[in-house]
């Protein structure tokens, strides 16, 4: 069956870096484009992004250009989200999700909760 | 972009219906069927109901049924039960090539 399985919860302090996994299983990895959403404390959904996994080219949201990036591993079927430079405004849940040519989500990670608190 | 606009609560006695809307521009909901809804109860990841509008994945009830007009589209539970209380999302493809969410809705059962 299809699975999305993210890395544990991190605590950070404010300037350290984070990197953020997403291991995808029972499917061909690079089929489908895999998806960054950000979810704030209390917040709602917020789109970070894609990445092609076929060609491993990164899309970028608005307000997410510049200090993010996505990458790949298509070697072990995992995507990352690494985070430089933390801000206490980072603090948030990270998703990752499977893009279907819809634009839709039909499979989501757990959620990696990243706290940034010194 | 400004988040696709949703009311931020609504509320339904058990066997009711409710209905929420998700209200967006020409240059997505008024452009594309490429509309889908998620629910989120409290602490879980979100969940795929409705999909290019009207679709619904295997697994999810019958109850849940979208629909758009214009720049408005719709999710409609029919039958509302307890389980069904939830925050609801919206989403948009835009002509932009992003994907834009709506604000969530707070679905209360009472």
């Amino acid at each position: 069956q299809v699975q999305l399985v993210q890395s544990g919860s991190e605590l950070e302090m404010p300037g350290a870096s984070v990197k953020v996994s997403c291991k995808a299983s029972g499917y061909d990895f690079t089929y489908y484009g895999l998806n960054w959403v950000r979810q704030a404390p209390g917040q709602g959904l917020e789109w970070m992004g894609w990445i092609n996994t076929k060609t491993g080219n990164p899309t970028y949201a608005q307000g997410f250009t510049g200090r993010f990036v996505f990458s790949l591993d298509t070697s072990v079927s995992t995507a990352y989200l690494q985070i430089p430079t933390l801000k206490a405004d980072d603090t948030a849940v990270y998703y990752c999700a499977r893009l279907r040519s819809g634009w839709f989500y039909d499979y989501w990670g757990q959620g990696t909760l990243v706290t940034v608190s010194s | 972009q400004s988040a696709l606009t949703q009311p931020p609560s609504v509320s339904g006695s058990p066997g009711q219906s409710v209905t929420i809307s998700c209200t967006g521009t020409s240059s997505d909901v008024g452009t594309y069927n490429r509309v889908s809804w998620y629910q989120q109860p409290p602490g879980t990841a979100p969940r795929l109901m409705i999909y290019e509008v009207t679709n619904r994945p295997s697994g999810v009830p019958d109850r849940f049924s979208g629909s758009k007009s214009g720049n408005t589209a719709s999710l409609t539970i029919s039958g509302l039960q307890a389980e069904d209380e939830a925050d609801y999302y919206c989403g948009s493809y835009t002509t932009s090539n992003t994907l834009i969410f709506g604000g969530g809705t707070k679905l209360t059962v009472l």
